[in-house]
């Protein structure tokens, strides 16, 4: 996992709370990614940052927000407008988002009740 | 390899013989790949890489090769092991892009 870390690895929320996922990394990159991950699916991206306070939507942002304050740390919270928030929640970072590869940290499972 | 809905293409090997993984990209103007492997409940790991500029590169037991031609890309795996039963990502990154596009992953099942 490479110096990048999620925590909780499991996580049970009931339906309309909102509930954080966090992500931190100690490698000194400059860009971090959420994906979120079905059964038997691929991975599909939520948001990314290539810079501190800055980020962006990726193919699925709806019903999620993120913060990037710090370049080690950047939080997801899934929101109460996520339709369907059960799923397997990826972070990676890479040092440069159009050269380098991106390094997974070990996910976190949502499980909403 | 491409998936329908919940059903990941699967790919059967012996313990021992070689493995290989194939992958259709999707954007010609896509300038590095990645494979990674994910085992059951865990992060994907990077396994090896190409950029366009090669068509070949080995790494321990491992070797990718890319064929820009006909938009495709394999994993060979040498002397299949039972650590190596895991799901397989290929991944592109266009060139100049903050994203990388990942496929749906084909899953390798080794056999004793």
């Amino acid at each position: 996992d490479g110096g990048i870390t999620q925590s909780p690895k499991y996580l049970f929320r009931k339906e309309g709370q909102n509930v954080t996922l966090s992500c931190e990394q100690n490698l000194n990159h400059d860009a971090m990614y959420w994906y979120r991950q079905d059964p038997g699916q691929g991975l599909r991206l939520i948001y990314y940052s290539q810079i501190v306070n800055d980020f962006q939507k990726g193919d699925i942002a709806e019903g999620y927000s993120v913060s990037r304050e710090k370049k080690e740390s950047f939080p997801l919270t899934v929101t109460s407008a996520q339709k369907n928030p059960t799923a397997f929640y990826l972070c990676a970072s890479s040092m440069d988002p159009s050269t380098d590869t991106q390094y997974f940290g070990p996910g976190t499972r949502l499980t909403v009740l | 390899g491409e998936s329908v809905g919940l059903h990941l293409p699967t790919l059967s090997v012996q313990e021992g013989d070689n493995s290989i993984i194939n992958c259709a990209y999707s954007n010609s103007a896509s300038d590095y790949f990645i494979w990674y492997k994910q085992e059951s409940g865990k992060g994907p790991q990077f396994i090896i890489d190409i950029r366009s500029n090669m068509d070949k590169r080995q790494g321990q037991r491992v070797t990718v090769l890319l064929n820009k031609t006909v938009k495709h890309l394999s994993l060979q795996i040498a002397a299949t092991q039972p650590g190596d039963s895991a799901v397989y990502f290929c991944a592109e990154n266009l060139n100049r892009d903050d994203k990388i596009i990942f496929g749906k992953g084909t899953r390798l099942h080794i056999l004793p």
